[in-house]
């Protein structure tokens, strides 16, 4: 039973190109998190999806970032003209949705770097 | 704001002894406190969790101590392994809402021989 898988596992970009991180959840998995880590950090909550909706953004930036989790395929965090503050840890978590104490399962994450 | 503070920031215990690892939050609608262990180049995995309703919570070597009143919680590995060392983390959720997870920062811990 594959856990949560994430790719790329390392990103590198140059400012202002744009960063594509894929999600797939644990089969069976309909809810999907994204946080981010930055160095020395604690995880930051960013968005929570499920399956075609974005349920909760309060932890995205206004700008430049998206989300989405299709009907088929995995869940896509989307970094338009990256700045070198987006370098950091991407991870996702998936959970079977069943509420608050449901266990969320992260995956390895990305690690993005902007040069 | 800060809503779960977490210390010691970093942590070296003997093979054998006790590591304690401590967190206090703000927000007291949070209602669901689980410890994450999160391993160099890995994500972070959950170790054990506690509910506000119990004082305490053991499972194997790990336990979380509860203090509804004060805010607090920590977790004590008792017999500390250098398998354990890792970055622990601390984190709360709430039941309204979409049960995100708010961490503290995190405490690097170094079990020695």
């Amino acid at each position: 039973n594959a856990g949560v898988m994430q790719n790329p596992r390392h990103l590198v970009r140059r400012r202002g190109q744009e960063a594509r991180l894929r999600c797939s959840p644990m089969k069976g998995h309909s809810h999907v998190y994204w946080y981010r880590q930055l160095p020395e950090e604690g995880l930051k909550f960013m968005v929570y999806l499920q399956k075609e909706n974005i349920i909760d953004e309060s932890g995205m930036p206004k700008e430049r970032f998206s989300a989405e989790f299709p009907k088929e395929g995995p869940s896509i965090l989307r970094i338009q003209q990256v700045v070198r503050g987006d370098s950091a840890a991407y991870f996702c978590a998936s959970s079977q949705g069943f509420g608050y104490t449901d266990t969320q399962y992260f995956g390895p994450g990305t690690r993005l770097t902007v040069l | 704001q800060q809503q779960v503070k977490q210390s010691p920031q970093s942590l070296i215990v003997q093979k054998g002894g006790i590591s304690i690892i401590n967190c206090a939050y703000e927000n007291t609608a949070f209602d669901y406190f689980p410890w994450y262990q999160q391993f160099p180049g890995k994500g972070p995995a959950l170790l054990i969790a506690i509910r506000p309703d119990v004082s305490e919570k053991k499972e194997g070597r790990f336990t979380i101590s509860f203090n509804k009143s004060a805010k607090q919680f920590s977790l004590h590995i008792m017999d500390s392994q250098p398998g354990d060392s890792a970055t622990y983390f601390c984190a709360a959720s709430m039941r309204a809402g979409s049960y995100q997870l708010t961490f503290g920062k995190g405490t690097k811990l170094s079990v020695i021989p």
